[in-house]
């Protein structure tokens, strides 16, 4: 089974450029996740998306925006590009959006894809 | 606010060492889960263990095992007799709870581990 895959996985542009990054989940996930990973660090939330609306956004500016289809794959975004926007961009999906489940129905493990490297000159 | 805490940024170890990394993390949710994730240099995260908040046992599964306790707000990850495979970024994550919900994820920093043969 294929898991979650991204494109491109490279990616170079100039500032003020904009950016669009795709994901195709995990056939029968419905939610899809964007985090962005800057070199050294952990990755930050950036979208929540299940059943094509937003169940969640990170502390990030307007000039990030998604969207998912009816298929629930999803695309990222990303407009007048700047420096800091340089980043490895993991798309995650996972069945259902999550819950405050006693009984493990909660937090749903999220799959990673192999990330969209994004450099901005 | 959330927040995820491991305060080791590289470890090295030989082959056959046993190495443990370190998680603190802070939340003031009463429902609240933890994750390990690794990264291997090819950058996708693999999912390694969920652990939820009512859920203080300790678990082992082959050469990793994670010691979770509440008072102390830790979630360590050990793993035993280590291989030069295990060289990878590995990361403590915390869901979003109640106030922020549950499948966003609060990440650390990450903690670099190379395993030398």
């Amino acid at each position: 089974d294929a898991g979650v895959t991204q494109s491109p996985t490279h990616l170079i542009k100039t500032r003020g450029q904009q950016v669009t990054l795709r994901c195709s989940p995990i056939s029968g996930h419905k939610s899809v996740s964007w985090y962005q990973q800057v070199l050294g660090q952990g990755p930050q939330f950036i979208f929540q998306y299940y059943e094509k609306e937003e169940r969640g956004r990170g502390n990030f500016p307007d000039r990030f925006s998604a969207r998912q289809f009816p298929n629930y794959s999803s695309e990222l975004n990303v407009n007048a590009l700047l420096l800091g926007d340089s980043a490895l961009y993991l798309c995650a999906s996972s069945l259902y959006i999550g819950g405050s489940g006693r009984d493990g129905s909660g937090a749903n493990v999220l799959t990673f894809g192999a990330g969209s490297r994004l450099t901005v000159l | 606010a959330q927040k995820v805490t491991q305060a080791q940024t590289e470890i090295s170890v030989v082959e056959k060492e046993d190495v443990t990394l370190d998680c603190v993390y802070e939340t003031r949710d009463t429902t609240y889960y933890l994750f390990w994730y690794k990264q291997p240099p090819s950058g996708e995260l693999v999912f390694l263990i969920r652990r939820n908040s009512f859920d203080e046992q300790n678990e082992i599964s082959g050469r990793y095992s994670w010691n979770f306790q509440k008072s102390t707000s830790s979630f360590n990850f050990t793993i035993t007799a280590s291989q030069v495979v295990d060289s990878a970024v590995y990361f403590c994550a915390l869901s979003g709870g109640v106030s922020g919900g549950y499948n966003k994820l609060i990440f650390g920093a990450g903690t670099r581990l190379a395993v030398h043969p």
